[in-house]
């Protein structure tokens, strides 16, 4: 069963720093990976996703993720974080065809102004 | 295209009641999703649809949940009896059946307190 790990449950930055969010996944075949934010009292919304092609993917508001398939790793990052940025992160994955799912536990992400 | 409808935005109820949620998938989406979102468990597939066909129900916590898709526009998760357990953020998505590269679209959720 695919499932997804992400490591740091809480980051604190100030304005401009840069981000690093990590997630890995368990996975044994080809895989869909996602990033999705959820603002404040808002619902999840999509910021990236990877199927196949250039493993570093670009997404909305500067936001980038590389696939490292030997490391089954899908890490989220931005050069200089805002804050307006503060919200929470929620690395996902589905396997090949299938539909459903899996999130991993989501990292709080706190910028401070 | 307005979204994924959930309804109602909060509810408030007693221990022992009926709950009903209601979710309205986006148009020409013929997959449907039903998360719950806790602080403890973070976010949790309860179960979902294709084609208006439960597919996947194993995260369903208990006999006490039960969730119908009687069309391709209209589901709806019911708890009877709630508990005070059950408090949290119930979420519904969409997705085109095959299209896992295309992620889910997420409602707004339904945030459920159970007193």
């Amino acid at each position: 069963a695919q499932s997804v790990s992400q490591h740091n449950h809480h980051v604190i930055l100030s304005e401009a720093a840069s981000l690093e969010l990590g997630c890995n996944y368990s996975y044994g075949g080809t895989v869909n990976l996602f990033w999705y934010v959820q603002y404040p009292g808002q619902h999840l919304q999509l910021l990236l996703k990877y199927f196949s092609g250039d493993p570093l993917v670009k997404g909305i508001k500067g936001f980038e993720a590389e696939f490292i398939k030997s490391k089954f790793s899908f890490n989220l990052r931005k050069p200089s974080v805002q804050w307006s940025d503060t919200a929470e992160y929620f690395c996902a994955v589905n396997g090949g065809n299938n539909n459903d799912m899996r999130f991993g536990a989501g990292t709080r992400l706190t910028v401070k102004p | 295209d307005a979204g994924v409808i959930q309804s109602p935005r909060h509810e408030v109820t007693e221990m022992g009641q009926e709950v009903t949620l209601r979710c309205k998938p986006i148009s020409g989406h013929n997959s449907l999703f039903w998360y719950r979102q806790t602080m403890m468990r973070g976010l949790e597939l309860l179960i979902y649809f294709n084609n208006n066909v439960p597919i996947d129900d194993s995260g369903m916590p208990e006999d006490r949940f039960s969730a119908k898709m009687p069309n391709a526009s209209f589901s709806t998760l019911k708890i009877q009896p709630s508990e005070p357990r059950d408090s949290a953020v119930y979420f519904c998505a969409s997705s085109l059946k095959g299209g896992g590269t295309g992620g889910y679209t997420f409602g707004s959720g339904t945030r459920l307190t159970v007193v």
